[in-house]
């Protein structure tokens, strides 16, 4: 099984909302990712978690809150979002690092009103 | 600076052409190399990767890429498109612990 499930697939929040991004993979790996992807752009790496602890964090802001319950899942907790936050939120995982391949989920695409 | 380039924002070609995407980097040292496919509102698949070893890297979906240190690249091949491989392609490279992107390339083939 090398499949990354993201939910919700859509999203649309005010301003504000608070709401949650949920990542979960089965693989066994120890590093997980948020990206934030606009339209037309490449993903922008947001925060790395490897081995349950936030080990890279972009300079997101706070109104963006990642947890890490356990080695499957990852959250995106969201709170007083602006309109340019809408974008194509996706999670990855790896089995250890960046430099080993990232499995990448669907996506959410987040609109915020 | 450390940077991956891929020169072409744009590309179409024909349904049943050859196809090269191309890819550039500029590091210092042999970097990991990976190949990207992102179909519309999708998530990203791995094409293909090259860490060390034979510099031409057969991926799946029919696509290959070769690997030229000389050149610092990495383009990604296809001998004959089909119409599902139109789609958003991203090269992206490893060093250092970094893993940067590549702007895109997206692909548009003709019937």
């Amino acid at each position: 099984d090398t499949e990354v499930t993201q939910t919700p697939k859509h999203l649309v929040m005010g301003m504000t909302n608070k709401k949650s991004l949920k990542c979960e993979q089965h693989m066994g790996h120890r590093a997980m990712y948020w990206y934030k992807q606009k339209a037309k752009k490449p993903p922008e790496l947001m925060f790395v978690y490897s081995y349950e602890k936030l080990s890279i964090n972009e300079s997101v802001p706070s109104r963006f809150s990642p947890e890490c319950p356990n080695s499957s899942l990852l959250n995106l907790h969201l709170h007083a979002l602006q309109p340019e936050d809408s974008a194509l939120y996706l999670c990855a995982s790896s089995l250890k690092d960046r430099l080993d391949t990232q499995y990448f989920g669907p996506g959410t695409r987040l609109t915020v009103l | 600076a450390q940077s991956v380039t891929q020169p072409d924002i744009h590309i179409t070609v024909s349904e049943g052409a050859s196809l090269e995407l191309r890819c550039n980097y500029s590091y210092g040292a042999t970097p990991y190399l990976f190949w990207y496919v992102q179909s519309p509102g999708q998530g990203l698949q791995l094409l293909l990767k090259y860490f060390s070893g034979d510099t031409l890297v057969q991926g799946i979906k029919g696509f290959e890429a070769e690997f030229k240190r000389s050149q610092s690249s990495f383009n990604l091949r296809k001998p004959s498109v089909h119409w599902s491989d139109a789609a958003e392609y991203f090269c992206a490279v490893g060093v250092n612990r970094q893993y940067i992107f590549g702007t895109g390339t997206r692909l548009k083939v003709l019937a």
